[in-house]
């Protein structure tokens, strides 16, 4: 089936404007995780859901972002009043809990560039 | 706390020249390791991952990692690069159990003709 998918892929946004990224995970995945990826790092862990529940947002950089997943599918990421260090890549991750091997596997999408000038 | 570490943020190999990309962890708990391949312009792609059983684990495209609890470590190793393996890698730990993931500052991978 198909992958996970975000968009937009690519967001310039004035610095103050409110911006929100959204994320198709594939179709029965019950977790749903956001990254953050800044130029020439790896990604970092903003936030996690299971179904509609948000059971980890330790990540989240300020209380300007919020993430939601009102319905446990689509998930939206929220950055109110976008200042210039939000600038990145970000990520979406979908996973399923592999049985065999007592993980999740995350499958991520392409993820959204947003750049905020 | 978990981290990781990946040592040299560039690498480059000939065509055909064995891959090493070193990962060097931190974590108070048994982990789970992985590592990930990303395009230019897309997400990240297993390549592998280890949690429990043999230490030595085979991934996609001839890529395969040793996880050496004595060391710390789950280097990533190809004995032959093509040109299509040029892309950013990273390495990841988690907890056994656990949801979140933690990555390395990632490796660039350059193949030579």
């Amino acid at each position: 089936g198909a992958g996970v998918s975000q968009s937009p892929r690519y967001k310039v946004a004035k610095r103050g404007q409110d911006v929100a990224l959204r994320c198709d995970p594939i179709s029965g995945h019950v977790s749903l995780f956001w990254y953050q990826q800044a130029l020439g790092q790896g990604p970092e862990f903003l936030t996690y859901f299971q179904n509609e529940a948000q059971l980890d947002k330790s990540g989240l950089p300020s209380d300007r972002f919020f993430a939601e997943r009102p319905e446990g599918s689509v998930s939206t990421l929220k950055i109110q009043r976008t200042q210039q260090e939000d600038s990145a890549v970000y990520l979406c991750a979908s996973s399923y809990y592999d049985g065999l091997a007592g993980t999740d596997t995350q499958y991520f999408g392409p993820g959204t560039r947003l750049t905020v000038l | 706390a978990q981290s990781v570490t990946q040592l040299g943020s560039h690498v480059s190999v000939s065509e055909g020249a064995l891959v090493l990309l070193r990962c060097n962890y931190s974590s108070s708990v048994p982990p789970y390791l992985f590592w990930y391949v990303q395009y230019p312009n897309q997400g990240l792609q297993l390549l592998l991952k280890y949690t429990t059983g043999a230490t030595l684990v085979k991934g996609i495209n001839g890529f395969e990692a040793e996880f050496k609890k004595s060391e710390t470590s789950f280097h990533l190793t190809k004995p032959s690069a093509h040109m299509s393996d040029a892309a950013e890698y990273f390495c990841a730990v988690s907890e056994s159990g656990g949801f979140k993931t933690i990555f390395g500052a990632g490796t660039r991978l350059f193949v030579k003709a």
